[in-house]
């Protein structure tokens, strides 16, 4: 069965601090989709990130980047130089194509940036 | 508009009223999930629309919940006989495709029940 774990349920930083946040996630899938997803204060998740299980090239997009190792099942997201902005709720999902790509959330990390 | 839009933003209901909430996805996106959001917590899948195939219900938590969506674009979550424990965020997302694609959310329907 798939799963996705989110260890990490909350997580205190001084700002320009670097940062990462796990995503461990369970599938017997060889095709398979990962995301990372932003919650704000404000409520509305906000899409960041979707990786498919052929592509396991890291990303950076500014100051976030991507480790996506299927040797360890894991997708963590870094922030570098963290920012008060980037204080959040973080969800990562997967989707699989053995159970029709139903997305299988994790429990979310808050992410906590002091000034 | 360009995004998903919910409403209302925020529902107050007495316990035992029936309540809708309605979600208009963004254009062309066939994909329409509903999901639950209690405070602090994470996402829990309720309902999925894709094109005209048969919804995937398997995330209503009781019959008191349904939805509908109509011309493969606005779609309504009922609750009947509101409960408390029926009380968090209620979120829509839309996407070009199920879970290949990324979705975009809408920025949630708050319902308390008193």
């Amino acid at each position: 069965a798939q799963k996705v774990t989110q260890a990490q349920t909350e997580i205190s930083v001084v700002e320009k601090e670097d940062v990462t946040l796990d995503c461990v996630y369970e599938t017997r899938d060889t095709t398979y989709y990962l995301f990372w997803y932003k919650q704000p204060p404000s409520g509305e998740l906000v899409f960041l990130i979707r990786r498919n299980s052929f592509d396991e090239q890291n990303e950076i997009s500014g100051r976030y980047s991507w480790n996506f190792q299927k040797s360890t099942s894991s997708f963590n997201f870094t922030i570098t130089a963290s920012q008060v902005v980037d204080s959040a709720v973080y969800f990562c999902a997967l989707s699989e194509l053995d159970s029709n790509y139903q997305l299988i959330w994790g429990a979310g990390t808050k992410l906590i940036i002091k000034p | 508009g360009a995004g998903v839009s919910q409403s209302p933003s925020n529902k107050v209901t007495e316990k035992g009223k029936d309540v809708e909430l309605r979600c208009d996805p963004i254009s062309g996106h066939t994909a329409l999930y509903w999901y639950r959001q209690s405070l602090g917590q994470g996402l829990e899948f309720l309902i999925y629309f894709q094109g005209n195939s048969a919804p995937d219900k398997s995330g209503l938590p009781s019959d008191r919940f349904s939805a509908e969506r109509t011309g493969g674009s606005v779609s309504t979550l009922t609750i009947q006989r509101t409960q408390q424990e029926d009380s968090a965020v209620y979120l829509c997302a839309s996407s070009l495709g199920r879970g290949r694609t990324e979705a975009f959310f809408g920025q949630g329907t708050r319902l308390t029940v008193v």
